[in-house]
């Protein structure tokens, strides 16, 4: 059974708008998420993250939106830049510091 | 900066091998997690553990055996190597934060 679902494989965005990458979970125990992006060849690196006591954080060009009781959060990349092409990993925990993680989206931002 | 140190990038066993994959990091985690990471399933967690000597399975154990005899090294040991572990691996770790910090992966070919 997948807890956290990322039911889009792939997007493609023109350089400068907006990328939208969708998540959604199942367990209403989790309450911390986090996005992951991940280049070919690499581990995943940590790019931001949101509480459940939250609806929104914002890190520069990046902003993470939690709707809890949609239990579905998203990702926003604002502008969308040629470097951001990458595999992006939703991944969800319930303070156990074990997390799952979604299938990922693959990310291509054409310039 | 964390860093996490995965043995080797790339390795190829046989079929039937006792595989070892190891796994450094240099920030006095205490949690470390071991993962791999197959096309359209995303990341699975295979074991974590939370201090020395002590571990949980994760989701997907079943081949898989890990050991934690120093804080900053987790070793995940694939008993007999079987083709249906060809996958890359990834290990992580963590402190207190729920984020957690990656390897740059060990792809594994099992022939």
């Amino acid at each position: 059974d997948q807890q956290v679902k990322q039911n889009s494989p792939s997007l493609s965005v023109q350089e400068g708008r907006i990328s939208i990458l969708n998540c959604d979970y199942t367990n209403s125990m989790f309450d911390y998420f986090l996005w992951y992006k991940k280049y070919p060849a690499e581990g995943p690196t940590f790019l931001i993250s949101i509480s459940s006591i939250k609806d929104k954080n914002e890190d520069g060009r990046f902003t993470v939106f939690l709707n809890k009781s949609a239990k579905h959060l998203s990702l926003h990349i604002v502008p969308s830049q040629p470097g951001d092409s990458a595999v992006y990993f939703c991944a969800a925990t319930s303070g156990t510091y074990k997390y799952i993680f979604g299938t990922g989206t693959r990310l291509k931002v054409l310039a | 900066d964390v860093k996490v140190t995965q043995s080797s990038r790339y390795l190829v066993k046989r079929t039937g091998e006792k595989v070892f994959l190891e796994c450094v990091q240099d920030m006095d985690h205490e949690n470390m997690f071991w993962y791999r990471q197959d096309p359209g399933l995303g990341l699975r967690l295979i074991y974590f553990s939370y201090d020395v000597k002590m571990k949980e399975k994760g989701d997907i154990p079943e081949g898989y055996s890990v050991s934690r005899e120093k804080k900053e090294r987790f070793s995940l040991i694939l008993e007999s190597a079987s083709t249906n572990q060809t996958s890359m691996y990834l290990c992580a770790s963590s402190y207190r934060d729920p984020e957690a910090f990656f390897g740059q992966g060990t792809r594994l070919t099992v022939v």
